[in-house]
């Protein structure tokens, strides 16, 4: 299992960013996935989960409304579309693979986002 | 939402010394409660599932138990690789939570 993420940087306040993680090692769309994040020295914070089907999606209220997860079965790759970011925001966000419940059984190697003007 | 309270937040162990750390819920979970492990500068990775099942590769030197509410981690005979970053995170509903970490040093 390979979890590749994408498209982290530096963005100001207000602002939008697409992450892009790409899956390999496995059926990815036999798969709910998910995106965690945990901002510099802190704990991690789940931000989103797609099912496998990619017709079903949770969210936290910290996000909702702001944050859209989908996925392409095709192409094996989750997104994470992020806009009217803030300074809140700033953290480094991980690829996941939701486990036999939903737990995060399979890690990328992380991706930052920085939110600053 | 589901609150965890994670203790320590930090804890020192001397090599092959036993190490627990606990996490409570704020409600109960009917055991789907999992354990994490970070060390400095990685991706978190899985140890433990569903209270009690190691994930392949997890030394069996971890090993987890609890119910309800209460739930613990626990190694048996420290080691100098198990210095990390541990997070319990429960995984009965949504939102998915975790607790706040313990942190896990060599004395």
């Amino acid at each position: 299992v390979q979890l590749v993420e994408s498209g982290g940087g530096l963005v100001q306040p207000g602002r939008s960013l697409k992450l892009s993680c790409a899956a390999s090692g496995f059926t990815f769309s036999d798969y709910y996935m998910a995106w965690v994040r945990q901002a510099p020295k802190k704990g991690l914070e789940w931000v989103a989960t797609i099912s496998s089907s990619g017709s079903t999606t949770y969210y936290p209220d910290s996000v909702r409304g702001r944050f859209t997860i989908s996925r392409d079965s095709a192409k094996r790759g989750l997104y994470l579309q992020m806009n009217s970011l803030t300074s809140e925001d700033t953290a480094t966000y991980y690829c996941t693979r939701h486990g036999l419940r939903i737990d995060f059984d399979y890690w990328g190697q992380g991706v930052m986002v920085t939110v600053s003007s | 939402d589901i609150q965890m309270t994670q203790s320590p937040a930090s804890l020192s162990a001397s090599l092959g010394e036993t190490v627990s750390i606990e996490c409570l819920t704020s409600e109960g979970i009917s055991n789907d409660l999992a354990w994490y492990q970070q060390k400095s500068g990685k991706s978190p990775q899985l140890l433990i599932y569903t209270t009690s099942r190691l994930q392949d590769g997890v030394p069996s030197r971890f090993s987890g138990s609890g119910s309800g509410t209460r739930y613990s981690l626990k190694i048996s005979g420290m080691q100098p690789e198990d210095e990390a970053d541990y997070f319990c995170q429960q995984s009965y509903k949504y939102p998915l939570t975790f607790g706040s970490g313990t942190k896990l040093e060599i004395k």
